[in-house]
């Protein structure tokens, strides 16, 4: 499988804090995308970096990519309990033509008031 | 607003029939649009690659005459689960490549099959 693995699967925090995911993926890649989910709703794009760049911001969000290492990290800054979601990185990988996104298993994170 | 556009939202069948799924590109035209699976608490896992004009391409495991795919317009995709039963209940989302690297994702669409 060529899905990506993020960690840490579940993290809980409070209110105000950073909340920081990891993603880890297997193949090269054109670029590297964070996706937010809802519980039992659609995606929302979060942001996208490109494989040759190493860091970006939007917003209270950060994301960095080491494509040495294969791994991209999002940070969230002063978390509020609206951040309550499922956190998906998604990569778009070469051996699919940069066709196909194959999505990381994901963080479901908890920010509590 | 929504650019992609699923439908039906919810759907319950009864275990022996067909259902299908619609996603629709609101504002743009998509070659290629591609269907997921997510099963509660976990990823989505890609089930195929829809392409206007020509057959659906498949991923490893997925049985192709039980997900029919139709992508008969550059505006529209279908998912037909046919002979659903209930380990097919599952949320489907459905997505739609806009430009190089733009991908909009359906709003997904919930099957339970009694």
């Amino acid at each position: 499988s060529q899905q990506g693995e993020e960690d840490p699967q579940a993290l809980s925090i409070q209110e105000g804090e950073n909340a920081t995911m990891n993603c880890s993926y297997k193949t090269s890649i054109n670029n590297l995308q964070w996706y937010r989910q809802n519980s039992g709703r659609g995606l929302v794009h979060l942001i996208l970096i490109r494989s040759n760049e190493r860091e970006k911001h939007s917003g209270r969000l950060r994301v960095t990519l080491d494509t040495s290492k294969k791994s991209s990290s999002l940070l969230i800054t002063a978390s509020r309990a609206a951040d309550t979601a499922s956190y998906f990185c998604a990569t778009a990988a070469v051996n699919t033509g940069f066709q196909k996104l194959v999505f990381g298993t994901g963080t479901r994170l908890l920010v509590s008031p | 607003g929504a650019v992609v556009s699923q439908h039906p939202s919810w759907v319950i069948c009864k275990s022996g029939t067909s259902v299908k799924i619609e996603c629709r590109s609101l504002d743009f035209q998509a070659t290629t649009m591609f269907w997921y699976r997510q099963f509660p608490k976990q990823s989505l896992m890609l089930m195929a690659t829809s392409n206007e004009g020509s057959k659906a391409t498949y991923e490893q495991g997925v049985e192709k005459d039980k997900f029919l795919i139709n992508h008969a317009s550059l505006t529209l995709s279908t998912l037909t689960v046919t002979s659903a039963h209930p380990e097919d209940s599952s949320f489907y989302i459905c997505s739609a490549r806009k430009g190089a690297d733009t991908i909009y994702f359906g709003e997904g669409s919930w099957l339970t099959v009694v």
